[in-house]
């Protein structure tokens, strides 16, 4: 049963125009999110998350927004840059303890300039 | 601070032999975890350790063996490689105090011929 879907595998995206990167979850009351960001050959390396008594989260370009009624996180990237070229993981950390996280399978997005 | 660090970087084995990657931070955090990355699976979360001397396993745990040598160093052994383990593997590291992010290290990428 997987948790965390990201159901599209690759997005691309004009430069200077929106990117948005979509997460669907199965049933959990007290999680928090997460959003990652993966260039090739390194790690993934936290970008934004947002706790699930709050809809939105803001920091900088990147915006995360939860509907809890749907289950359905998205990531917001505006505008869109060329750098901003990587794999998104979304990930769920839910109710246990120790910090353990739950992954999607990730969206390749790329931004052409 | 060098965060998270992984050894090697890549690694070639034949079916049958045995390897151990080596993970170690120096943020003096409490956890640490042990994912592998395929295509199109996300990370999934093979071992981890929730403070020093505890080890539970993960989604994936089966043909992996893992020790939590000191507060620093988490390693992972694979006693007899088999071409399924052929992945990406990261380590990361945290202090579980609730909402908080993982540091993963840069992986090692391991063939099993």
């Amino acid at each position: 049963d997987q948790q965390v879907k990201q159901n599209s595998p690759s997005l691309s995206v004009q430069e200077g125009r929106i990117s948005i990167l979509n997460c669907d979850y199965t049933n959990s009351m007290f999680d928090y999110f997460l959003w990652y960001k993966k260039y090739p050959a390194e790690g993934p390396t936290f970008l934004i998350s947002i706790s699930s008594i709050k809809d939105k989260n803001e920091d900088g370009r990147f915006t995360v927004f939860l509907n809890k009624s749907a289950k359905h996180l998205s990531l917001h990237i505006v505008p869109s840059q060329p750098g901003d070229s990587a794999v998104y993981f979304c990930a769920k950390e839910g109710g246990t303890s120790y910090g353990k996280l739950t992954f999607g399978q990730g969206t390749i997005l790329t931004v052409h300039p | 601070n060098a965060g998270v660090t992984q050894t090697p970087k890549f690694q070639v084995l034949k079916t049958g032999q045995s390897m151990t990657l080596q993970c170690a931070q120096d943020m003096n955090h409490n956890s640490m975890y042990w994912y592998r990355q395929d295509p199109g699976m996300g990370l999934r979360l093979i071992y981890y350790s929730a403070s020093e001397g505890t080890t539970d396993k993960g989604e994936v745990p089966n043909g992996y063996n893992v020790s939590r040598l000191n507060k620093r160093e988490f390693s992972l052994r694979l006693e007899s490689a088999a071409p399924s383990q052929t992945s990406v593997y990261f380590c990361a590291s945290t202090i579980p105090q609730g909402q908080e992010t993982q540091y993963f290290g840069p992986g090692t990428r391991l063939l099993v011929l």
